[in-house]
């Protein structure tokens, strides 16, 4: 199985300041016959179910503010929130999809300073 | 815009059999893969299992002996069953539509989620 490791646990930034998550997998996700990355995100609001954020590592889902960005390649990853706002409270989750069993990252939680 | 709803009927005793069902609306079920995901505390996200429209199913090898995924494509609804609960499968279950590209499977609509409890 891929495992997911996400850092931080938790972070707490001030309204407007950049948020940034991180996620590794413990092995390549990047097929090289597409030079994609099989790595999504999710934001999960308190007492909502999770909501998809970006896929293909960087493809931002439909209606996803643009604050929201993802990079990195292979086995690292970023998630960014550039200009946090009070609506951005929530535990983010990574997830892989190369291959099966699907695997996601244990969360990190932000906050608001 | 497609909605996704779990039910089921409630607590479970160890040992029985945990049997939910989501219903899907504003869209059809058919040309789609579908998908279980549970959340624990202890085990944070975990994927169950998904099936296509057409039946064929992938289960995650941890569950896979107790794990059946079902469709019925005339309800819009697909269903999951997992047999010989223990407390350890106490969980948040969700349903979820399942995004598939070039080999790739992730969930682009979620359920609110349904709460199950293993306890007798």
């Amino acid at each position: 199985d891929i495992v997911m490791t996400q850092s931080p646990d938790s972070l707490a930034v001030s309204l407007g300041e950049r948020a940034t998550i991180n996620c590794r997998s413990s092995q390549s996700v990047l097929y090289s016959s597409n030079n994609k990355n099989y790595l999504a995100w999710y934001q999960q609001k308190p007492g909502q179910s999770p909501k998809l954020l970006i896929y293909w590592a960087s493809t931002r889902e439909s209606g996803v503010p643009d604050r929201f960005s993802g990079s990195g390649s292979g086995t690292d990853f970023t998630l960014t929130i550039s200009g946090l706002q009070a609506e951005d409270v929530a535990v983010y989750y990574c997830q892989q999809y190369y291959s099966t069993p699907l695997t996601f990252g244990g969360g990190t939680k932000v906050e608001i300073k | 815009q497609v909605q996704l709803q779990e039910s089921g009927p409630g607590p479970v005793k160890p040992a029985e059999t945990l049997s939910l069902t989501c219903t899907v609306s504003g869209g059809s079920i058919s040309t789609y893969y579908w998908g279980w995901i549970r959340q624990s505390p202890g085990k944070g996200l975990e994927w169950i299992g998904y099936i296509y429209s057409s039946g064929s199913t992938n289960y995650n090898p941890s569950l896979k002996s107790r794990v059946t995924i079902s469709v019925d494509a005339s309800k819009n609804q697909f269903s999951l069953k997992l047999s010989s609960v223990t407390a350890a499968d106490t969980a948040i279950y969700y349903c979820a539509r399942v995004y598939h590209d070039s080999s790739g499977y992730f969930f682009d609509y979620w359920g609110q989620g349904t709460l199950v409890t293993v306890s007798s």
